[in-house]
């Protein structure tokens, strides 16, 4: 079974630029995350997909950050602009109903994005 | 302010010997408790995890204790293996909502 697949796996821009991350979950996986991990630190929650809906955006920071998930299966993170200091890995990953519960969460590689 | 926390960024064991990873929390919402392991350029992959209604879990080399008046969570891994050796992070869920992660610790196995 193929796991999460991302892409980019590395992307370096200039700041004020824009970058665009694409996610395809575990088939059938009806829940997606994206998480940004900084240098020394856990993931962090960005948004939370049950289908196409986005059931938690509360950490994603509205006013350069936008996701989508068309028809409920791959996904998109776009910043536009870019800032130095979102300069970190972005990380997708999948659930399942059943697994959901069980807390099971499966991730992606991540990309890792360099803001210069 | 940080809801799940592991104070010990790194922590080296021997080959063979019991390697103990810890992790407190301050919420006492979350209700279900895991652990990953995450190897350089790759992403987490999840380890085991414990339900709020017990304080033990078991598999394999990994065992998971939870003491929930004490908001801590440790993670046992016996025997250690070299192959071990990676960054394990703590994570809590709501209902299997929201998951918040530690910061990591970084776990060396020394053959």
């Amino acid at each position: 079974e193929a796991g999460v697949v991302q892409s980019p796996r590395y992307k370096i821009i200039e700041k004020k630029q824009p970058v665009a991350f694409w996610c395809n979950p575990i088939s059938g996986h009806n829940t997606l995350y994206w998480y940004r991990q900084n240098l020394g630190q856990g993931p962090e929650l960005l948004i939370r997909y049950e289908n196409e809906e986005a059931v938690d955006d509360s950490q994603l920071p509205k006013d350069r950050f936008s996701a989508e998930r068309l028809k409920g299966v791959d996904s998109t993170l776009k910043i536009q602009p870019a800032e130095l200091g979102d300069s970190a890995v972005y990380l997708c990953a999948s659930s399942s109903w059943k697994e959901v519960g069980a807390g099971e969460q499966y991730f992606g590689p991540g990309t890792r994005l360099t803001v210069t | 302010d940080q809801q799940v926390k592991q104070n010990s960024p790194s922590l080296s064991v021997q080959e063979g010997r019991i390697s103990i990873l810890n992790c407190d929390y301050t919420n006492s919402m979350f209700d279900y408790f895991l652990w990953y392991k995450k190897y350089p350029a790759e992403g987490p992959t999840f380890l085991i995890s414990i339900s709020s209604i017990k304080d033990k879990n078991e598999d394999g080399r990994f065992t998971v204790f939870l003491n929930k008046s004490a908001k801590h969570l440790s993670l046992h891994i016996v025997p250690s293996q070299p192959g071990d050796s990676a960054v394990y992070f703590c994570a809590a869920s709501d209902y299997g909502q929201n998951f918040v992660f530690g910061p990591g610790t970084r776990l060396s196995v020394l053959p």
